[in-house]
């Protein structure tokens, strides 16, 4: 079965720590995708990669890291620098950068006390 | 004022009643999605339109490219439709997803 992956599904850490959430696909999509949802509020992009080795902001980095050293993985790292980290975090990929369609995961919720 | 805009943020609904929920946005796009958000949190596509209507099943979506706007129908609604529907634009500058709030959708029994 083809798909995304993201675990887990809830996280719990006590603020001024750093947690990296994963997401794995086995799609064969080049680009991947972290967004983040909050009550009431639409997705908005955190970062997103192209390709291998490659990655660029979205509209809402700071606080946020992320790595892609392999086309099946794509892990965020939310730092102790993000002020508001609590929220639903979702990784989404699509086969090229300029695909209109998009695949998502089942979503990460991370709380942060 | 957000680029996409969803309408009503909440609807409450008989099983059976014909389901209207509608998207507006401002940029100019390549194309829309309309997406299903269960409690779980996991997202579905159910649509990506760039023109005209799609069909699938109880489901119908439609576009007017002229009047920026589309629309998400549900004939005969049940109670497992119940989810946020999320419209989403992929604007004319490549690869950028632009997202409504979403819309909560209950049916009751």
């Amino acid at each position: 079965d083809g798909g995304i992956t993201q675990s887990p599904k809830y996280l719990f850490r006590k603020e001024g720590q750093n947690v990296t959430l994963s997401c794995e696909q086995n799609l064969n999509h080049d680009a991947m995708y972290w967004y983040r949802q909050d009550p009431g509020q639409g997705l908005r992009l955190i970062y997103y990669s192209q390709i291998v080795n490659d990655f660029q902001k979205g509209d809402i980095a700071e606080g946020y890291s992320v790595s892609r050293e392999k086309k099946e993985s794509f892990p965020l790292t939310v730092t102790s620098a993000q002020k508001n980290p609590t929220a639903f975090y979702l990784c989404a990929s699509s086969i090229r950068p300029t695909t209109n369609e998009q695949y998502f995961g089942p979503g990460t919720r991370l709380t942060v006390t | 004022k957000n680029e996409v805009e969803q309408s009503p943020q909440n609807l409450t609904a008989q099983e059976g009643e014909f389901i209207t929920i509608n998207c507006s946005y401002s940029v100019g796009i390549s194309a829309l999605h309309w997406l299903q958000q269960h409690p779980g949190g996991g997202i579905v596509s159910l649509f990506m339109l760039s023109s005209g209507k799609k069909k699938h099943g109880r489901l119908i979506a439609t576009i007017n490219i002229q009047e920026k706007h589309s629309s998400l129908h549900i004939t005969a609604s049940h109670p497992r439709d119940s989810a946020v529907y999320i419209c989403a634009v992929y604007g004319t500058s490549y690869g950028k997803l632009t997202f409504g709030q979403g819309t909560i959708l209950t049916v009751h029994p």
